[in-house]
């Protein structure tokens, strides 16, 4: 089906390990997003993309790096993981703002 | 940072109860979406409201946006089961297409 996919579903990271997630869309859209949800806190955005080979930061990006070296490719990279960036990782996609987003089903990561 | 506010936090009704949730700013946002988001799954867009006075209705739930473009409503005539879900409102700017999500409304429908 067509739509966004995240791998991993699942991870769990010590400490000061590296790590990146996957997210892959097939929709030729030019928008591309990583979110984090946490509870009480809801979505928030880390880094963005308009377009094949830019990125730019969203409100919480310390900690975080990300690539889209390709259009439908958008990789978010942990440097050395902590127990703060424990959550639930989503990325979306999008044509425009007005279209929606369409969400991919998350990465559930935890940092011991 | 623009932020949206949404009641109530959490909603606990019964099956054929109606309800309405409440998404409010103090920004101006140029579109207005509600998604519905289920354990383990990323959101679902609903739908898109784009001007001020809005009214769309999706069969049992009726969206609207505020005259001012800074608040939203969802109301759901008799709720069923299947409602049952996380609720999030999300305003755009225009700004790369970016959103501002609120913190959600948790309803839980029981039979």
């Amino acid at each position: 089906n067509a739509g966004v996919t995240q791998t991993p579903k699942f991870r769990v990271l010590k400490t000061g390990q590296s790590m990146t997630l996957l997210c892959a869309q097939d929709m030729n859209h030019e928008y591309m997003y990583w979110y984090r949800q946490d509870p009480g806190m809801g979505l928030r955005l880390i880094h963005y993309s308009v377009g094949e080979g830019t990125t730019a930061k969203g409100e919480v990006p310390d900690g975080y790096n990300v690539s889209r070296l390709k259009k439908q490719n958008f990789l978010l990279g942990l440097e050395s993981a902590a127990p703060s960036q424990t959550s639930v990782y989503f990325c979306a996609s999008s044509r425009d703002s007005t279209y929606g987003y369409t969400f991919g089903s998350g990465t559930r990561l935890t940092v011991v | 940072t623009q932020l949206l506010e949404q009641s109530p936090q959490f909603l606990s009704i019964q099956e054929g109860e109606n309800l309405t949730v409440y998404c409010n700013s103090s920004s101006v946002f140029s579109s207005l979406q509600w998604y519905r988001q289920e354990p383990g799954e990323g959101p679902v867009l609903l739908v898109t409201v784009v001007t001020g006075g809005e009214v769309k209705k999706l069969k049992r739930l009726t969206f609207q946006f505020g005259d001012a473009r800074k608040d939203s409503s969802l109301h759901i005539t008799a709720a069923q089961p299947g409602d049952t879900g996380l609720y999030l409102c999300a305003g755009g700017t225009g700004t790369a297409s970016k959103l501002t999500f609120g913190t959600g409304t948790r309803l839980q429908v029981t039979l």
